[in-house]
């Protein structure tokens, strides 16, 4: 069945510092391919997505780009900040719009 | 609120009692997603509804647990005889369609003792 692997955490880093959380995904047909985010204390967020091959999804600084050839989707981040500290998930969705999860990845970032 | 709301926030039981957890989608959108997240992990899904088709009760993971939707509004997921893997945090998501992006609850906490 479809499945979602992302890295695990905790990823601990500094302010400023250069962000790559790895995601690959096993799937039948053509999904679409989501960022999802959890900040301490909320509820789950939609980061950013993508549709089809070959397509960036951006949000807030996050890039990630849906690569068919190498069924991955990795997120990263220029520059992170204390504020983006979190636990980021990767998904994905077929075609009846159920989402399949990775089990999550903690980001820490230090001043 | 505009946004997806879930009731009780954190709900605690004894093991072998019934609980009853409820949902409010955004005025508006068609389809509705229940999950499950245990401690440390990511979110399994347990069963969509989709407008008055049939659902998805593909991820239900026993008999015990069965969730109910009225048209296009509230839902309840049912979980009978409550066992201590049971304890999750159950969330609800709503779209405008199985394709549109889910917008996500604030979830419930159960807890078995």
């Amino acid at each position: 069945g479809d499945s979602v692997t992302q890295m695990e955490g905790p990823v601990t880093l500094s302010e400023e510092a250069f962000l790559t959380i790895n995601c690959t995904y096993t799937a039948t047909g053509y999904p679409s391919l989501f960022w999802y985010v959890q900040y301490p204390g909320e509820g789950l967020q939609l980061l950013l997505k993508a549709t089809k091959a070959d397509d960036k999804g951006s949000n807030k600084g996050f890039e990630a780009t849906y690569r068919k050839e190498t069924t991955s989707f990795h997120l990263e981040k220029g520059s992170v900040q204390v504020s983006d500290s979190a636990v980021y998930f990767c998904a994905l969705s077929g075609n009846t719009g159920k989402l399949i999860f990775g089990q999550g990845t903690t980001l820490q970032v230090k001043p | 609120g505009a946004g997806v709301s879930q009731s009780p926030s954190n709900k605690v039981t004894e093991k072998g009692k019934d609980v009853e957890l409820r949902c409010d989608p955004i005025s508006g959108h068609t389809a509705l997603y229940w999950y499950r997240q245990r401690l440390g992990q990511g979110l399994e899904f347990l069963i969509y509804f989709q407008g008055n088709s049939a659902p998805d009760k593909s991820g239900l993971p026993s008999d015990r647990f069965s969730a109910e939707r009225t048209g296009e509004s509230v839902s309840t997921l049912t979980i009978q005889r409550t066992q201590q893997e049971d304890s999750a945090v159950y969330l609800c998501a709503s779209s405008l369609g199985f394709d549109q992006p889910q917008h996500f609850g604030d979830g419930t906490r159960l807890s078995i003792l």
